[in-house]
């Protein structure tokens, strides 16, 4: 059975760096063709693609906020950890993890997800 | 960024009658591959959002044969031929092409 589970704090004040870990069960981190992704959803907003990292270890970021961003893995504990330096309260938002198919495109697995508020 | 436009944003519809909801990309979807990675969600209040149609048209097992998808290059239909009260909620389109990018979502509700 795969699941992700999120994970990190509630509440972080404004130009503070949040960190969030993925944890992952039911597949590898390593598994051939496989991604690990974060995605956000401002409370009422849509959703927006953050970062990515591949079965190889690949990394990619969205445009507009790849200076901000760091993903990264650790195999032996099954995680995907998520950096975002320099946090704001537009950055106030539902953090999801989520697995994603290279060879297809599908995104079949998604945690429930973290609601980080950032506030002073 | 490939931006991924919705049309409606809001779809007040009568339980048993048909939906459909368009969503328009800034550039085709076609991947180098020839394959076009472009996925329909549903997501409920409190809830992750749910796979129902990846690659246009193909159903996730398990969704119901009143989800359809459709489209080419630029443009694409998710349609629900009879909606049910459990499918109110909002619809998101997705393009896995390049970097994946969604659109802004479509909120299904009934009248």
């Amino acid at each position: 059975q795969v699941t992700l589970r999120e994970s990190g704090p509630a509440l972080v004040r404004p130009t503070q760096t949040l960190t969030l870990t993925c944890t992952v069960s039911g597949f590898s981190l390593t598994t051939r063709g496989m991604c690990v992704a974060w995605i956000r959803q401002p409370p009422g907003k849509a959703l927006e693609w953050l970062a990515r990292l591949d079965w190889d270890d690949d990394k990619y970021y969205s445009t507009s906020l790849k200076t901000r961003l760091t993903i990264s893995k650790d195999t032996s504990k099954n995680q995907v950890v998520l950096t975002m330096t320099n946090m704001a309260p537009v950055d106030t938002a539902t953090y999801y993890c989520a697995r994603m198919s290279l060879m297809s495109g599908v995104v079949d697995y998604w945690g429930q997800g973290t609601l980080v508020a950032v506030s002073s | 960024d490939i931006v991924m436009t919705q049309t409606p944003l809001s779809s007040p519809v009568t339980l048993g009658q048909p939906a459909s909801i368009s969503c328009r990309s800034s550039q085709s979807l076609v991947h180098s591959d020839g394959n076009t990675y472009l996925s329909w969600f549903h997501q409920r209040p409190g809830q992750p959002p749910r796979l129902l149609i990846y690659d246009i048209s193909k159903r996730l097992s398990g969704v119901p044969d009143r989800f359809s998808g459709s489209g080419a290059g630029t443009d694409f239909t998710l349609k629900i031929s009879r909606v049910e009260a459990e499918d109110v909620g909002v619809y998101y389109c997705m393009q896995a092409t390049q970097f994946p990018t969604f659109g802004q979502g479509t909120k299904v509700e009934i009248k």
